[in-house]
């Protein structure tokens, strides 16, 4: 079955604070894997995709074919990545349907 | 920068009713998608458009939905028959496919929310 998971509905830090969001994917293939940000009235919006390798406002992602991860991660959170962050993955095409998680929600406290 | 664009932001309509919901999405974008949220859930896939056509929906997707470009702008999602269970979130999102997986990706409009009463 092709599915994405992120275990965290919620995760709460402290500005300065290492970040990571988890994310679990099964899928029988190749699939392209992807963290989407949804800040505070705004619309959904590409963070980082696996196949570019690189980092976004500080954010990396690496794939972990072994244990079907793609965890989010940011060594000192900022008060401004206080947004629903969703993992996702397409097939083996960008024009496939996207597969997306059930979001989490990061919370950055001062 | 270009950006997918929908209308209306808000829809309320009454159970049984039809509705359509309406995206603009980026010039130069061939493929085009609608997916959902209701509220609490995830964002699930309906269809996915390209060349006049559907080219896969979810089982989602049945006899009271339908997709539409008709004409060179507008691509449009009607749902026949409206449910209480229709209220969600509606998205849209296009796509270039240039060919370039690095730069490749769906950008999506801000959303429609369907409030079916």
């Amino acid at each position: 079955a092709q599915r994405v998971t992120q275990p965290e509905k919620l995760l709460s830090v402290f500005k300065g604070a290492p970040v990571e969001l988890k994310c679990n994917y099964s899928y029988s293939g190749s699939p392209e894997l992807f963290w989407y940000v949804q800040y505070s009235r705004q619309r959904l919006q590409l963070l980082l995709r696996h196949i570019s390798r690189e980092s976004i406002k500080g954010f990396t992602a690496d794939l972990n074919k072994g244990e079907t991860s793609f965890h989010l991660k940011k060594p000192f959170a900022q008060e401004e990545d206080s947004a629903m962050y969703y993992c996702a993955l397409t097939g083996d095409s960008s024009a496939s349907k996207i597969i997306f998680g059930s979001g989490t929600r990061l919370s950055i406290r001062p | 920068e270009p950006e997918v664009t929908q209308t209306p932001s808000h829809q309320v309509t009454q159970m049984g009713q039809e509705v359509i919901l309406r995206c603009v999405p980026i010039s130069n974008h061939l493929y085009f998608y609608w997916y959902r949220q209701i509220l609490g859930q995830k964002v699930e896939f309906l269809v996915s458009f390209y060349n006049n056509e559907i080219s896969e929906k979810s089982e989602i997707f049945d006899d009271q939905f339908s997709v539409e470009r008709p004409d060179g702008s507008n691509f449009t999602l009607k749902i026949r028959s409206t449910k209480l269970e229709d209220s969600a979130m509606y998205f849209c999102a296009s796509l270039r496919l240039a060919g370039d997986l690095s730069t490749d990706t769906q950008y999506f409009g801000p959303g429609t929310r369907l409030t079916v009463l």
